[in-house]
């Protein structure tokens, strides 16, 4: 099946620093990655939908200027917090989808601690 | 407005025994209806997914049952296990896009 991967799988910076956090597509070439954002006991946010090789498209309401994203390949988004601060603090949720199905696989997920 | 309402909160069941979550979902034009698994820490995970044609879908010992015309749906859990401990999810599907219930967090007692 499927296969999509996240890495770091948690991450603590300072207050002030960016975190890079990468999604890959391990067996599949996805065409769309997704970025989501979840709080505890709350449900996924879509954060921004990127395309491979062009902007990425942001929901009302997230700064793109803070959250980078960036889809260079068929296999590869990273997502960069800039100048993190404590209420980033989150765990953050890639998905993939290929050309052919609707079907969206999710990674494992990345726990961002800002301190 | 899409969106999707999940019941209950939270649930408690022992060791064997069936279970029910329900979901209510207004997400227009409809696509298909999806449940996830998503245990502590880590991403969802698909159990069923639904179109507009289906009323019923298995994968081992879940069940899924959509109405489309009430709009509603439901995840039967049968004999369940400790590894059922999770939060199981339903999201509506439109355009492309999914619109995620807050979940079901289920535990499961030995």
């Amino acid at each position: 099946g499927a296969v999509v991967s996240q890495h770091p799988s948690w991450v603590i910076c300072k207050s002030g620093t960016s975190v890079k956090i990468e999604c890959r597509s391990l067996d599949f070439q996805a065409t769309t990655m997704f970025w989501y954002r979840q709080f505890p006991k709350q449900s996924l946010m879509l954060m921004a939908t990127s395309n491979e090789g062009s902007k990425a498209t942001y929901e009302q309401g997230v700064e793109k200027d803070k959250f980078l994203i960036n889809h260079a390949s068929l296999t590869l988004s990273t997502l960069t917090v800039t100048s993190a601060h404590p209420e980033d603090s989150s765990f953050y949720i890639c998905s993939a989808r290929g050309e052919v199905s609707y079907e969206q696989y999710f990674g494992p997920g990345t726990r961002l601690t800002v301190t | 407005k899409n969106q999707v309402e999940q019941s209950p909160q939270s649930l408690i069941i022992l060791e064997g025994k069936n279970c029910t979550l329900q979901c209510n979902y207004t997400v227009s034009p409809f696509s298909n209806l999806r449940w996830y698994k998503q245990d502590t820490g880590r991403g969802p995970v698909s159990l069923t997914i639904m179109t507009f044609s289906e009323n019923t879908k298995s994968n081992g010992r879940y069940t899924a049952t959509l109405d489309a015309d009430t709009k509603q749906s439901s995840l039967h859990i049968t004999a369940s296990q400790l590894s059922d401990s999770a939060s199981y999810i339903c999201v509506g599907s439109t355009l492309g896009r999914l619109y995620f219930g807050r979940g079901t967090q289920l535990t499961v007692w030995p």
